[in-house]
């Protein structure tokens, strides 16, 4: 299985402030066809995740753009530039190129 | 735009089997992949298996003997079960859609306790 590593478990940010989150990942993630099959989600308190980034660095539908992903191969970053008081939750990154797909551990996001 | 709605017993007793059904709306069943993923209290996602409407099947090897994952497409749901359970199977159990390979729209998410 591929394992995803998240650094840090947890962050406390002040408003307004960026923050920065890192995922590592025990294979590539690159597939033949160009693809890097890297997804972040946030899980709000009582809520299902919900996808942020696909793909790396691209948001999706509606996702503000203070939320930037970037990376490749086996190192990522999920970056806020100014977190807002919506923003707390759990953060966790998450690979699709191999089955079983597998989730990082969390990044707990405090203000 | 699609919704998911998890259903089933909240409570389930060891070594019986857990049943959860997934209605989907706004959208058709007949086409992506459909998947089930649960999260044990104040842990991370574990992603169980996916399903496609043709009924084709995969697994996370470490639930394989025990999981089955069907679809019945004349009521847009797909449902879990999952057998022999144990008190580490406690967990929110959540259906998602697995569209190319990412999980976009996600059912809230129900809660399955093993207890006797």
């Amino acid at each position: 299985d591929i394992v995803m590593t998240q650094t840090p478990l947890s962050l406390s940010v002040t408003p307004g402030q960026p923050a920065s989150i890192s995922c590592k990942s025990s294979q590539s993630l690159l597939h033949s066809v160009g693809k890097t099959y890297l997804y972040w989600y946030l899980q709000k308190p009582g809520q299902p995740p919900q996808l942020l980034i696909y793909e790396v660095s691209n948001r999706f539908s509606g996702v503000p753009d203070r939320f930037s992903g970037s990376g490749s191969g086996t190192d990522f970053t999920l970056k806020i530039s100014r977190v807002e008081a919506e923003d707390v939750g759990v953060y966790y990154c998450m690979q699709s190129i191999h089955l079983p797909l597998t989730f990082g551990g969390g990044t707990k996001v405090e203000i | 735009q699609v919704q998911l709605q998890e259903s089933g017993p909240g409570l389930v007793k060891p070594s019986e089997t857990l049943s959860l059904t997934c209605t989907v709306s706004g959208g058709s069943i007949n086409s992506d992949y459909w998947s089930w993923i649960r999260q044990p209290p104040g842990k991370g996602l574990e992603w169980i298996g996916y399903i496609y409407y043709s009924g084709s099947t995969n697994y996370n090897p470490s639930l394989k003997s025990r999981v089955t994952i069907s679809v019945d497409t004349s009521k847009n749901q797909f449902s879990l079960k999952l057998s022999s359970v144990t008190a580490a199977d406690t967990a929110v159990y959540y259906c998602a859609r697995l569209a190319d390979y990412e999980f976009d729209f996600w059912g809230q998410g129900t809660l399955v306790t093993v207890s006797s």
